[in-house]
Parts: C-alpha cells; sequence; structure tokens
C-alpha cells in the first residue's frame, strides 16, 4: 500500500529549462508535505516544505504547488543547473496523529544536462 | 554546526549475529527518528523518539528490532538475528518538534 508515489522514476532536462516533479498521495490526512534531495552516499537534504493549508510555496529557484483536491503535489525548478543532478524524494506527514514520521515515495531521479 | 552523524558509516556482519548502528542527532533536537532505505526505494519509517521515550514504533519490521535513547540525545538501533533481508541502508534524522527532519549519512547494513 503505497501511500505516496512518485511515478517517474527518472527526469532529464536541458540546462536552464524547468524540471517539473510530481507527486501523489493516497491519505487524506496528510497535512505536511516536503520534498528532499539526495546525493550519493549521503543522507536526504530538506529542500522545501508546504503545509496543507497552502497552495503554493516558493524558495528561490523551488516552487512547491499543492492540489488538495487532487493529492497533488508537483517540485518546479527554474532555471535548473547541472548541480541539481539528484534524487528527489516526496515525502508526507500526518502531524493531527501526533508523530510526525514522513512517509516518503520511491524518488525521482533528475538528470540536468549542460 | 555539527549535523546528524551516524557511526558506523558501513557494517558487515554475518546472518545471525548481532548489530548495534548509532545516531548523534543534532544538538537540542527533540525528536529523533529512524528510516531504513532499501535500493530503489525511498526511506521507510522505523520509529520516532520524543525525548527519551518512543513515541511511535509502528514501523519496526519484528521484533528483532529494538531503539533506545537513554538520555534523549544519542540513539541506538539494535537488530538481533540478522537476516539477508535486513541489508540496507539506515537513515536517522533530527528535528525540533514539529519542524523538518534532517539526516545523517546512514549506516549501509550488509548481510552476508
Amino acid at each position: 500500500d503505497q501511500q505516496v508515489k512518485q511515478n517517474s522514476p527518472s527526469l532529464s532536462v536541458q540546462e536552464g529549462r524547468i524540471s517539473i516533479l510530481n507527486c501523489d498521495y493516497t491519505n487524506s490526512m496528510f497535512d505536511y508535505f516536503l520534498w528532499y534531495k539526495k546525493y550519493p552516499a549521503e543522507g536526504p537534504t530538506f529542500l522545501i516544505s508546504i503545509s496543507s493549508i497552502k497552495d503554493k510555496n516558493e524558495d528561490g529557484r523551488f516552487t512547491v504547488f499543492l492540489n488538495k483536491s487532487a493529492k497533488h503535489l508537483s517540485l518546479h525548478i527554474v532555471p535548473s543547473q547541472p548541480g541539481d543532478s539528484a534524487v528527489y524524494f516526496c515525502a508526507a506527514s500526518a502531524w493531527s496523529g501526533n508523530t510526525g514520521k514522513l512517509i516518503f515515495g520511491q524518488g525521482t531521479t533528475l538528470q540536468v544536462k549542460p | 554546526g555539527a549535523g546528524v552523524s551516524q557511526t558506523p558509516s558501513n557494517k558487515v556482519t554475518e546472518k545471525g549475529k548481532y548489530v548495534e548502528l548509532r545516531c548523534d542527532p543534532i544538538s537540542g533536537h527533540t525528536a529523533l527518528y529512524w528510516y531504513r532505505q532499501s535500493l530503489g526505494q525511498g526511506p521507510e519509517f522505523l520509529i520516532y523518539f520524543q525525548g527519551t521515550g518512543a513515541a511511535d514504533d509502528s514501523g519496526l519490521p519484528n521484533d528483532r528490532f529494538f531503539a533506545v535513547r537513554p538520555e534523549g540525545s544519542v540513539s541506538t538501533l539494535k537488530i538481533q538475528r540478522t537476516e539477508r533481508g535486513d541489508s540496507a541502508v539506515y537513515l536517522c534524522a533530527s528535528s525540533k518538534q514539529g519542524d523538518e527532519q534532517y539526516f545523517g549519512p546512514g549506516t549501509r547494513l550488509t548481510v552476508t
């Protein structure tokens, strides 16, 4: 039972263009969503988050959009840079359950070509 | 400042042996989490500590897995009678209550 799904295992974009990574979830109790970036042999690094009371959050080149009715979120990276090449994980939590444990998707490998 | 540290970085053990994995969280972080990541998958939740107590251990796969955090800082994940299926990267994360989680580099466990 995969509660958080990233259906695209990989994505390749040209430097300077937009990267769009997608994530779907099934549990309507999720109220906080995060994106993490992971390089090989390192732990995941927090990138950006969004609360369920918002539909957009922006931080520099990174914007996360949340569509609660569709149970879908996306991460936009503009402009994409070669250093953005990594595995990106979408994660969700339900703080109403007083735990904060994260449920992760399977990850999407982004390659940004120079 | 120092991030989350985990030791050892790599551990190879024989099937049936006992292992301990250690996590040093960021100073002042009251919440500590353990996750397990298998190849090609996202991290999978194991256990969550708030202070010294395990607030949520619903992710521990069976009673061979146990974790402690006796003084509310360092945590140890203990695996008894290891099996080949336990091979994975074990990740530790810490956070302030309600804040984003910061992950350590992980311990790669290989059970032969």
